[in-house]
């Protein structure tokens, strides 16, 4: 079955580490974004891709950094100047075809939930 | 992007019907209405999405006032599994060009009593 599968589902990290969170996608969908996601609140875009090798700032990029090297893959690395990475991370998708064109519809991953020590 | 109101949470019982309100009183003629549910712990589910008319589909309806100025989400029958974050959002027509950036905001918490 086409999805998006994110990994870690849990990651621990001590702080000053940087880690990559894995989002891969098999819908063939042009567009791919990262949510954070801080209890109790709604989602707040990261970054977002509309196309291979190119990606725009969200709302609250600083401290992460992503790539777009290949259409299936968005990686989302938390750097450690991220001052509060503590957080669920989510990783979304948008198609050209089907129901996603007339709806823009957005398929979200099952997440990764980010714990600093 | 215009925005969204909704209660922070809601308490239905199992099997009865379930209206969740939206208001965006400051809609543009061209916004689409989209509600999406988050259950706990995964990413957010599309629900159903909406201009003018009323819509409905497998998971619920869409009810639109007439001057679109608030909708309702209706579940027809709650179960337990429906017990989520609901979230109304606006957004305009996706082009399928490029991307489409939907903003969530906190969304209503339904509790489905047994």
């Amino acid at each position: 079955d086409g999805g998006i599968t994110q990994s870690p589902k849990y990651l621990f990290r001590k702080e000053g580490q940087n880690v990559t969170l894995s989002c891969e996608q098999n819908l063939n969908h042009d567009a791919m974004y990262w949510y954070r996601q801080d209890p109790g609140q709604g989602l707040r875009l990261i970054y977002y891709s509309q196309i291979v090798n190119d990606f725009q700032k969200g709302d609250i990029a600083e401290g992460y950094s992503v790539s777009r090297e290949k259409k299936e893959s968005f990686p989302l690395t938390v750097t450690s100047a991220q001052k509060n990475p503590t957080a669920f991370y989510l990783c979304a998708s948008t198609g050209t075809s089907g129901r996603a064109l007339n709806t823009g519809e957005l398929f979200f991953g099952e997440g990764s939930r980010l714990t600093v020590l | 992007d215009a925005k969204t109101t909704q209660p922070n949470s809601m308490e239905s019982n199992e099997e009865e019907p379930v209206h969740l309100p939206c208001n965006h009183s400051t809609i543009s003629g061209t916004d689409y209405i989209h509600w999406y549910r988050q259950l706990p712990s995964q990413g957010p589910e599309y629900v159903i999405h909406g201009l003018t008319s009323n819509v409905n589909n497998r998971m619920a309806s869409l009810a639109i006032a007439e001057d679109r100025k608030s909708s309702t989400l209706i579940l027809h029958r709650a179960t337990l599994r429906d017990a989520a974050v609901y979230y109304c959002i606006l957004s305009a027509a996706y082009s399928g060009a490029g991307s489409y950036q939907l903003t969530f905001g906190k969304g209503t918490k339904l509790s489905v009593i047994p």
